[in-house]
């Protein structure tokens, strides 16, 4: 089945302890990026990548940090939590960015820091 | 940049109605979809519709993207289709998507 894996669905951390959300998809798609959505704000983009090691910031992406050394995977890091990231968060990933490519969203990670 | 608004912001409706939600934008696009965020927040895939009309089930789209709008018709509706609606669109030269402010719909038993 096609689909956009983000782990773990929930977590609620301490201020300040480093952690990863991962994001993976299995169909080969080469455009992927996160979003945090929050009330009143709707959804903003944080990172995006075009293809391996092809990174780029989208509208909020101060506290966050993303790699994308294989095709599949694009991990989402906080190296160092506070209570304004939490918030719900969504991994995407279409085949390429332009036009005629649909978008999957993953199930989303709901984090919660204290 | 690119303004995506939904009407109406707001939905309530008795099980069995029909409904019609909107979506206008204000500049051309390259993509637009329609998403369903379920009570527990996961972003369901609806429809993946630029142009033209598309029909699944009781759920049928249609962009005019000459006239810069959407339309998404929910038939016969359930309890199961409440959540909130949204419908994204993918802005010429640009790598993001821009989501409307969505519209709730509650559906009564």
């Amino acid at each position: 089945e096609a689909q956009v894996t983000q782990n773990p669905r929930y977590l609620i951390t301490v201020t300040g302890k480093k952690l990863t959300v991962t994001c993976s998809q299995n169909m080969n798609h080469e455009y992927m990026s996160w979003y945090r959505q929050d009330p009143g704000l709707g959804l903003r983009q944080i990172y995006y990548s075009m293809n391996v090691e092809v990174t780029d910031k989208g509208d909020v992406p101060e506290g966050y940090k993303v790699s994308r050394k294989e095709k599949r995977n694009f991990p989402l890091i906080l190296e160092s939590p506070s209570p304004n990231q939490t918030s719900l968060y969504f991994c995407a990933s279409s085949l390429s960015q332009g036009g005629n490519t649909e978008a999957f969203f993953g199930q989303g990670t709901r984090l919660t820091v204290v | 940049g690119i303004q995506v608004e939904q009407s109406p912001p707001d939905l309530i409706l008795q099980e069995g109605a029909n409904s019609t939600l909107r979506c206008n934008f204000s500049d051309s696009v390259n993509n637009l979809q329609w998403f369903h965020q379920n009570p527990w927040g996961q972003l369901i895939n609806l429809f993946y519709i630029p142009s033209g009309t598309k029909q699944n089930g009781r759920l049928s789209a249609t962009t005019v993207a000459t006239e810069r709008y959407s339309l998404l018709y929910i038939s016969s509706s359930q309890t199961t289709d409440s959540g909130v609606y949204f419908c994204a669109v993918l802005s010429s030269g640009t790598y993001k998507y821009i989501f409307g402010t969505g519209t709730r719909l509650k559906v009564l038993a």
